[in-house]
């Protein structure tokens, strides 16, 4: 089993729609999770770390639900310049080592 | 603040030749990462330094990849011989500190193996 799983999409979306998707992970003592975003033929760059609590940056929101080993992220009002790769990462390791999804393709459309 | 540099940005071989790729982190930061990210995957640790000193290479091919971080700072891979599954982009991370610290990426080299 993968260490961390996502949806590969492509979630194709309307601008000003809401998207969602989930992740799972499968090491129950992962401790810290992060949404990076992937451009097409880019570097990876972070888009949010994902608290306990949940969080919000802007129109993006993340969730945490480690009972069910899952994690969320939420765009509202979606915009084009949103269209990317999604990737979740879960640090699985005491010392920080990060394990990447193969990512969830999001495309916005005019 | 400059980025992480990396060069070659593309480079072609034909299977069984040597490449290698250079990585230049983020000044001050003392993790360095390497990741091959296949065509459809999400990207996989190669190797991590901290400072020059190996943290983990677990998932190095170790007879065929090499990788060295001599004075701390910049670092290379080095590939020999190539095969056609090593085609894939290769990306170089820092982090300032190892733990809890957010990973910046270089572009990438990618790498095509014919």
């Amino acid at each position: 089993r993968k260490e961390v799983e996502q949806d590969p999409g492509p979630f194709n979306v309307p601008e000003g729609a809401t998207v969602a998707f989930n992740c799972t992970y499968s090491n129950s003592a992962s401790q810290s999770f992060f949404w990076y975003r992937q451009d097409c033929r880019k570097e990876p760059k972070l888009l949010m770390s994902v608290y306990s609590s949940g969080n919000e940056d802007g129109r993006f929101t993340a969730q945490l639900n480690r009972a069910s080993q899952y994690i969320s992220l939420l765009i509202r009002d979606s915009k084009l310049s949103d269209s990317a790769t999604y990737l979740c990462v879960v640090n699985t390791r005491l010392d920080y080592k990060l394990s990447f999804g193969a990512g969830t393709t999001v495309t916005v459309r005019a | 603040e400059a980025g992480v540099a990396q060069s070659p940005r593309y480079k072609i071989i034909e299977k069984r030749q040597s490449v290698a790729f250079w990585c230049n982190p983020i000044s001050g930061h003392a993790t360095l990462y390497w990741y091959q990210q296949i065509l459809g995957q999400g990207p996989k640790l190669l190797i991590q330094f901290q400072n020059n000193g190996v943290v983990d290479d677990s998932q190095l091919p170790k007879d065929r990849f090499s990788a060295e971080r001599l004075k701390g700072v910049d670092s290379t891979l080095k590939i020999q011989p190539a095969k056609l599954e090593d085609s894939a982009v290769y990306l170089c991370a820092s982090s300032r500190l190892v733990s809890g610290d957010t990973q910046y990426f270089g572009p990438g080299t990618r790498l095509t193996v014919l």
